[in-house]
């Protein structure tokens, strides 16, 4: 099964800085899912990445805020821009366990505190 | 685009009872139904799955059960354990491993 290293794992950060979450699987997948869990509540799916293009974002999250990127099948980047404190959460990566099982494997997360 | 409702949003049960998780979907395409463990300060984990074409599965302790005609599905947990505690959240997703949509998810307490 796939292994997920995420970092950082936490974070404090200033309003109006950017931080970069990275996260490294050790084995190639299509598709890496990026998810915020704000405290207390369920997970939001951000957007998927897929290596070679463009990140596909959900409804409510755009690329200027986010940026991702997906330089091949192992590894990828989601940037938090221009924080606010309402941005702090967990941010955690995410792939399919296994081909066609449907299984979504998590990363640890990187829990982020903006003051 | 889907909504996934869950209910209870908290619920205690004395340890060695049954607890009972209720989610409903809106989206007829959603075909697969997974449920997640998140202990606290832990990543979400899945305890089981079920897809569009079977009406119940169980694992030991764990069942659950789908029906696609009210579109809900439920977990079940029986002879509950301390270790249970935890939160659980429902998903729906129109293919598997993409475009899920968690529930809110549901506070479990056993009390010992």
């Amino acid at each position: 099964s796939a292994v997920i290293s995420q970092k950082p794992s936490r974070d404090i950060c200033q309003r109006g800085t950017s931080l970069t979450i990275q996260c490294q699987v050790d084995s190639q997948v299509t598709m890496m899912f990026w998810y915020r869990q704000q405290p207390g509540q369920s997970l939001t799916l951000i957007a998927t990445a897929n290596q070679g293009s463009e990140a596909t974002y959900e409804s409510g999250f755009v690329i200027d805020k986010f940026p991702i990127s997906r330089p091949n099948l192992t590894f990828s980047t989601l940037t938090v821009s221009n924080m606010s404190p309402e941005d702090s959460s967990i941010y955690l990566c995410s792939v399919e366990k296994g081909a066609d099982t449907g299984e979504l494997f998590f990363g640890e997360g990187s829990r982020l505190t903006v003051l | 685009g889907e909504n996934v409702e869950q209910h209870p949003s908290t619920l205690s049960v004395q340890e060695g009872d049954s607890a009972v998780i209720k989610c409903t979907y809106s989206d007829s395409a959603s075909n697969y139904f997974p449920w997640y463990k998140q202990e606290l300060g832990k990543r979400p984990q899945l305890i089981i799955d079920i897809r569009s074409n079977v009406g119940e599965k169980k694992d030991q302790r764990i069942a659950v059960t789908l029906n696609k005609t009210a579109k809900h599905f439920s977990l079940h947990i029986t002879e509950t354990q301390p270790e249970d505690s935890a939160v659980y959240f429902c998903a729906a997703s129109p293919h598997y491993g993409q475009n899920f949509v968690f529930g809110p998810g549901t506070r479990l307490s056993v009390l010992p």
